[in-house]
C-alpha cells in the first residue's frame, strides 16, 4: 500500500527559480491538501481540491498555483521561488466523509538560498 | 475563524509514566471533529486518536485517551504508560465546516520520554 506519495524528497533552488511538486495518493480519496510546515507553526494550509479539476485557496496561498487534473494527483506549484517559501511541505488525502482522517505524505524538505 | 492553541510548547516524563497535553481550540461551529497527530524524528504525520465534537464519550485507543470538554472547548490527551517510541511531536487539530477546507493545527508539543 503506498498511501500518498510525494516527489521530490529534498530539493534546493535558487531564488527566482519555479519548480513543481508532486503528490498521488492510491485510496481513490476525493479530497486532497497541500501544507507547509514551519519550525515553531505547526502545518498551515496552502491549497486544497474536493474533486478532480477543482481547487481552493487554504491559509497561505500566496506565490503558490495548484493543479488537479486527475483525481489521484494533486500539484503544488512555485512561480518564483523565494527564501521565505523554505519549508517542509507536506501532502494529504481524505474520503469524501468529514469524518475520516486525512492521510499524509512523508514529506518535501525544499530549501530556496 | 477557527484557531487551536497548545500551550506546552515541550514536556519531558519518564518512561512507564503518565501524561497529558493540553489543547484548546476555538469555533462557531457546533458540529466539528478533532485529532491528535503524532510526528516522530521520520517526519511521518500519524494520526493518534480523534473525536467527534457531538459524541459525549472520551475516545480511547490502547494507552491513549482523551479529554473532551466541549463547553470549556478543550481538547487534552493523555497517554499512560508512556514508551521510549512516544517521544516525537504532538500536534492538536480541528476539522470543522464541510470538512474539505482543511485541518487547522496547533504549533504542536514536543514530548520527550526520558528512559
Amino acid at each position: 500500500n503506498a498511501g500518498v506519495t510525494q516527489t521530490p524528497k529534498f530539493r534546493v533552488l535558487k531564488t527566482g527559480q519555479s519548480m513543481t511538486l508532486l503528490c498521488a495518493q492510491d485510496m481513490n480519496h476525493e479530497y486532497m491538501y497541500w501544507y507547509r510546515q514551519d519550525p515553531g507553526m505547526g502545518l498551515r494550509l496552502i491549497h486544497y481540491s474536493v474533486g478532480e479539476g477543482t481547487t481552493a485557496k487554504g491559509e497561505v496561498p500566496d506565490g503558490y498555483n495548484v493543479s488537479r487534473l486527475k483525481k489521484q494527483n494533486f500539484l503544488l506549484g512555485l512561480e518564483s521561488a523565494a527564501p521565505s517559501q523554505t519549508s517542509v511541505y507536506f501532502c494529504a488525502s481524505s474520503y469524501l466523509n468529514r469524518n475520516q482522517p486525512q492521510h499524509f505524505g512523508d514529506g518535501t524538505r525544499l530549501s530556496i538560498l | 475563524a477557527q484557531t487551536v492553541t497548545q500551550s506546552q510548547p515541550e514536556m519531558s516524563v519518564q518512561e512507564a509514566e503518565t501524561v497529558t497535553l493540553s489543547c484548546t481550540y476555538d469555533t462557531s461551529e457546533n458540529n466539528y471533529y478533532l485529532f491528535w497527530y503524532k510526528q516522530p524524528p521520520s517526519r511521518q504525520m500519524i494520526l493518534v486518536i480523534r473525536q467527534e465534537a457531538y459524541k459525549q464519550q472520551n475516545a480511547t485507543e490502547n494507552r491513549f485517551s482523551v479529554n473532551f470538554q466541549k463547553a470549556a472547548k478543550s481538547f487534552s490527551l493523555k497517554i499512560s504508560d508512556s514508551q521510549l517510541g512516544d517521544t516525537a511531536m504532538y500536534f492538536c487539530a480541528l476539522s470543522e465546516g464541510g470538512g474539505a477546507d482543511g485541518l487547522t493545527f496547533g504549533k504542536g508539543t514536543h514530548l520527550i520520554i526520558q528512559p
